[in-house]
């Protein structure tokens, strides 16, 4: 079956411009991650999505991230007026309500801004 | 601060060999813990878990040692293959089932053919 896609799979953009960052879970999972990985760093926790609500967005860095998912199955991140140090690689990750410990990654996308 | 770390960034090992990736935690509250596997251009895939109340998890060649009073873990591979070279993370939470894992920053696996 099919797994996890996100698209763009690369990104580049100016510094204060806007980017949406696209993820389509595997079917019939619930619940729906979204990650980010600097160079350098672990994969750091964004913001967590239990059907189309998100009971933790605790992982948002700042107010111009967000992120919504809709008919709880595609999401959205959104980065408004983008920063250098958001240069990353974004990762979404879908799983099971029940199953919530075996994430299935999708390929992630790579952003970069000039 | 890195609540879990992987201090070694790579490790290169020769084919039918051993391969042993090590992973130290600090916050004595996990009590669950992952590896992933990550290729190139793709997303990790989750390999193999532990929960503290156990000490070692085999599956296939895959070994995941738990050393709760060291807060350290091991991943060994053995016999190691080409196909097992990729970036190899560990990840900890307070408690199983749950979704909020911390991530280390990965070791980059290498086996020589």
């Amino acid at each position: 079956g099919a797994g996890v896609s996100q698209s763009p799979s690369n990104k580049v953009t100016e510094k204060g411009k806007d980017v949406e960052l696209r993820c389509d879970p595997i079917s019939g999972h619930t619940a729906l991650y979204w990650y980010r990985q600097s160079l350098g760093q672990g994969l750091e926790f964004l913001i967590y999505f239990q059907g189309n609500s998100a009971p933790d967005k605790s992982g948002l860095p700042s107010d111009r991230f967000s992120a919504e998912r809709t008919g709880g199955s595609v999401s959205t991140l959104t980065i408004q007026r983008t920063q250098q140090e958001d240069s990353a690689v974004y990762l979404c990750a879908s799983s099971l309500l029940n199953r919530q410990e075996t994430q299935y990654f999708g390929p992630g996308t790579r952003l970069l801004v000039l | 601060d890195q609540q879990v770390k992987q201090n070694s960034p790579s490790l290169s090992v020769q084919e039918g060999r051993i391969s042993i990736l090590n992973c130290d935690y600090t916050n004595s509250m996990f009590d669950y813990f992952l590896w992933y596997k990550k290729y190139p251009a793709e997303g990790p895939t989750f390999l193999i878990s532990i929960s503290s109340i156990k000490d070692k998890n085999e599956d296939g060649r895959f070994t995941v040692f738990l050393n709760k009073s060291a807060k350290h873990l091991s991943l060994h591979i053995v016999p190691s293959q080409p196909g097992d070279s990729a970036v190899y993370f560990c990840a900890a939470s307070v408690a199983s089932g749950t979704y909020k894992y911390i991530f280390g920053t990965g070791t980059r696996l290498k086996v020589l053919a």
